[in-house]
């Protein structure tokens, strides 16, 4: 797994302004992709998921893309507030297996 | 609604103790996870639970660890003898179900913060 905590990557954005976190995930096989938003003392909490056999999805101000020519995930967030102020995972899971495996997680800072 | 529910919430003990972390899982889920996060790992898989028969355990660090769920309601995660490397936050995780084309994403408790002397 990858490292997460002091070493997570970290995006800082302005109140407002939209955010977009990106994933590179590992598994050509994957079937199925979900975003998570984890906040201090708490667990991850669902955010939105896209099968692999679509391109996009959209939720409430936000928006996962999925590009499986190059293993790419995206999560779009609009208008940031500072309640998204959180750590971001993808996670990605092959039906054959159930193994729900995750990413190493994107500090997402917002400035007010 | 009632989420996963995880109780502790923190455990502090000195090592060679015994540890149990309880989980009761959203009501009408079939499929029940046990993960760990760390720094340095981040989330990992330790067990997962199908209709209450564990399905894959391969996550499971050593023989010290071992997870049941009697029932639909209730899952343990046993930790004997505890050791100082076990520190970490421990979740538990429900689903509505796992298998082929099953998109059901996993809805996580609040986790137990599990710190070994």
């Amino acid at each position: 797994g990858e490292s997460v905590g002091l070493h997570l990557p970290t995006l800082s954005v302005q109140e407002g302004d939209n955010s977009i976190i990106n994933c590179a995930y590992s598994n050509s096989a994957s079937d199925y992709f979900i975003w998570y938003k984890q906040e201090s003392g708490k667990g991850p909490q669902f955010i939105i998921d896209i099968r692999s056999n679509m391109d996009k999805r959209q939720g409430q101000r936000v928006t996962v893309l999925l590009n499986k020519t190059v293993k790419h995930l995206s999560l779009q967030i609009a208008a940031t507030q500072p309640g998204d102020s959180a750590v971001y995972f993808c996670a990605e899971l092959r039906y054959a297996g159930n193994m729900l495996t995750f990413g190493g997680g994107t500090r997402l800072m917002v400035k007010p | 609604d009632a989420g996963v529910i995880q109780s502790p919430r923190h455990e502090v003990t000195e090592m060679g103790q015994e540890v149990t972390l309880r989980c009761k899982p959203i009501s009408g889920h079939n499929s029940l996870f046990w993960y760990r996060q760390t720094m340095m790992r981040g989330l990992e898989l330790l067990i997962y639970f199908n209709n209450n028969v564990p399905i894959d355990d391969s996550g499971m660090p050593e023989d010290r660890f071992s997870a049941k769920m009697p029932n639909a309601s209730f899952s343990t995660l046993k930790i004997q003898p505890s050791e100082p490397r076990d520190s970490a936050v421990y979740f538990c995780a429900s689903s509505l179900g796992v298998g082929e084309g099953v998109d059901q994403p996993q809805h996580f408790g609040d986790g137990t913060r599990l710190s070994i002397l």
